[in-house]
Order: structure tokens, then C-alpha cells, then sequence
């Protein structure tokens, strides 16, 4: 069963104070690997989609890296509207069963930038 | 640019009662992935459509079903509502891999 952990479940940085955010992942075959923000409320929100061990993307203050076990999503200099909860889905191959067509969640990454 | 339309944005049910949430795609997308998730919770992927056919289904209770239309909207219908069912509901529209994510539908059941 494809399984994905986040870690911190909880982050609190001052303003500029840069770090990372952790997902680890278990699963046969990785399709894709998804980074979301989601405010509360509110629909989880595209930020990277990352494929292939190695890969790197990079919006703005957040660089996402992928390696075979893991992804990270770095934050650099944030900002009070960093703040949010930042999620990591898997995308296990087609046809592979199980849901794998659907994206499957850790439990997110809370993050609060205080000024 | 066009994003993942969700009607209603709030919904209140008693129990047993039925409910029917309508997700309109970004235009040219092909696959609608519907999730829900409750207070605290990670989204739970429930089913995905391609093309219009039901390509997978996820932990979707018995109780609840969905289909795509000839043009393109989803709808995810619900019965014998239980109060668990409350929850934030979304509809997600991708291509090519990339999903993304409408507002969503938050369902209250009393």
C-alpha cells in the first residue's frame, strides 16, 4: 500500500528564517510526486509536480527536490503568507490498483511565519 | 484562467437525508478526481473519471456514487447521509498528471 509521511506534522519559523519540509514516501513505481498549500478552508493549491529522482523546481521563495525515497520542499526567506498547510501526494502508476489512479496524501506540513 | 467550479460551496443535511455535489472541470481537462476531508484531515481520494468512464475508485462508501456527463461535469451524489459524511468535499480536474483543485463543497450533516 503506497504510504506517505510528512514530517514536521507542525513548523514555526520567524520571518526569514529558512528550512525544509519533509515527505517520505513507499510506493511501486512512482508516477508523480505532488506538492499542494492549502489555506484552511480552501482547496489545496498546485505548486510541483516532480517525476523523476534528481528533478528540482523552483516558484518564487519554495524549491521542491525529489529524490527515490524522498521529496523535500525548501523554503527560503519566508514570509507571513507563507503561512499555510503544505501537502505532499504520490501518484502511484496506472492500473496498479488500489486507487492508484488518485493521488494519495500525507497528512501535511503546518506552517506558521511569524513577523 | 478558468478553475475548478464546485456548486454548492455549503450544503446542511439532516441525516438520511440525500445530497448532490456538481463539479465543473477546467475546460480541456480530462480526468475529474473527486476527494474528501474531514476537519484535520488529509484528502481521501473517493473516485476518478477519464473520458467520461469511471477509471478507479478510492474509499468511497456504497452509499455514495458519481458519474461524468457528455459535458464533462461531474456530480457526486450522496444517501442515507450520515453524520461522519460531514466533511469538505473537492473536485479535482487534471492533465497530463497535474491536478488541480476547485474550492471545494462543505457538507454539514445534522
Amino acid at each position: 500500500e503506497d504510504q506517505v509521511t510528512q514530517s514536521p506534522e507542525a513548523l514555526r519559523l520567524q520571518e526569514g528564517e529558512s528550512s525544509s519540509l519533509n515527505c517520505s514516501y513507499t510506493v511501486s513505481g512512482l508516477r508523480g510526486l505532488f506538492w499542494y498549500r492549502q489555506d484552511p478552508g480552501k482547496g489545496p493549491e498546485f505548486l510541483f509536480t516532480l517525476y523523476s529522482a534528481g528533478e528540482e523546481k523552483e516558484k518564487e521563495r519554495l524549491k521542491a527536490t525529489l529524490t527515490k525515497k524522498e521529496s523535500f520542499l525548501h523554503i527560503t526567506a519566508p514570509k507571513p503568507e507563507d503561512s499555510a498547510t503544505y501537502l505532499c501526494a504520490v501518484q502511484a502508476p496506472m492500473y496498479s490498483g488500489g486507487g492508484a489512479d488518485g493521488l494519495t496524501f500525507g497528512k501535511g506540513t503546518h506552517l506558521i511565519i511569524q513577523p | 484562467a478558468a478553475g475548478v467550479i464546485q456548486s454548492p460551496r455549503h450544503l446542511i443535511k439532516e441525516k438520511r437525508e440525500t445530497a448532490t455535489l456538481k463539479c465543473y472541470p477546467i475546460p480541456r481537462h480530462d480526468t475529474v478526481y473527486w476527494y474528501q476531508q474531514g476537519p484535520g484531515q488529509d484528502p481521501q481520494f473517493l473516485i476518478s473519471f477519464y473520458e467520461k468512464m469511471q477509471s478507479d475508485k478510492g474509499s468511497i462508501p456504497d452509499r455514495f456514487s458519481a458519474q461524468q456527463f457528455s459535458d464533462y461535469h461531474s456530480e457526486l451524489n450522496m444517501s442515507s447521509l450520515e453524520l461522519g459524511d460531514s466533511a469538505l468535499y473537492f473536485c479535482a480536474s487534471g492533465h497530463t498528471g497535474e491536478l488541480f483543485f476547485g474550492e471545494g463543497s462543505r457538507l454539514t450533516v445534522l
